[in-house]
């Protein structure tokens, strides 16, 4: 069954430090996400994708992030200087058509911590 | 802007109990809403959706019902298993306001005891 891959699973960096974070979404899919998930809090919106420019992104999504679909198969967020408070689970989604259609399929995340 | 309210955990039942979930939301138009479920150290992954007022979405022997009058999506399960423990997202999807992104609630977390 197709699934999304993310990698690193785990990466320990120290603050401002410059941080990139990679999936491959579904071969077929259109649409791409991230979002994170800081311990113990809620999954947040941070960034959609499609047809190779930003659709949406949420206020966390300040100007040190950038995504990119650098080839026909990578999405990548990149943090390009790290703050404590970035520490958290990231995770990339991609779906077919747009989300209130169908269904996101998550990878199962990347644990970022800054020191 | 939209957004989705769900019962805070966690919630902790003995195995065959019956579950509810509350979920209530607030969205501009008519979103299409979701439950999603993460089991521990997973990703998210779609639980069940409902799209349209009064449609019933169920899976795995989960079940909810698209509630516009009362703008609620609750979950329902009528014998949990211990292999249900995780954590719930109630989630919705508007075509207006929201139309490339997913709103998550907070996540209510299950454990069920043998």
């Amino acid at each position: 069954e197709p699934e999304v891959t993310q990698t690193p699973s785990h990466q320990v960096t120290q603050m401002g430090q410059e941080v990139i974070l990679r999936c491959v979404p579904i071969s077929n899919h259109l649409y791409f996400y991230w979002y994170r998930q800081i311990l113990g809090q809620k999954v947040e919106f941070l960034v959609s994708f499609y047809n190779n420019e930003i659709s949406e992104k949420s206020e966390i999504f300040d100007d040190q992030f950038s995504v990119e679909r650098p080839d026909g198969s990578n999405f990548t967020l990149k943090i390009r200087s790290t703050k404590l408070e970035d520490s958290a689970m990231y995770f990339c989604a991609s779906s077919q058509g747009e989300v209130w259609t169908g269904e996101l399929f998550f990878g199962e995340g990347s644990r970022l911590t800054v020191l | 802007g939209d957004s989705v309210t769900q019962m805070e955990g966690p919630v902790t039942l003995s195995e065959e109990a019956f579950l509810t979930i509350n979920c209530t939301y607030t969205a501009t138009g008519y979103p299409s809403l979701f439950w999603y479920v993460q089991y521990p150290g997973e990703g998210l992954q779609l639980l069940l959706k409902a799209t349209k007022a009064d449609d019933k979405g169920s899976n795995k022997g989960f079940e909810a019902t698209y509630r516009k009058e009362t703008t609620s999506f609750h979950l329902e399960k009528g014998s949990v298993q211990v292999s249900d423990s995780a954590v719930y997202f109630c989630a919705l999807s508007g075509l207006l306001s929201s139309a490339s992104k997913i709103i998550f609630g907070s996540g209510t977390r299950l454990s069920i005891r043998p």
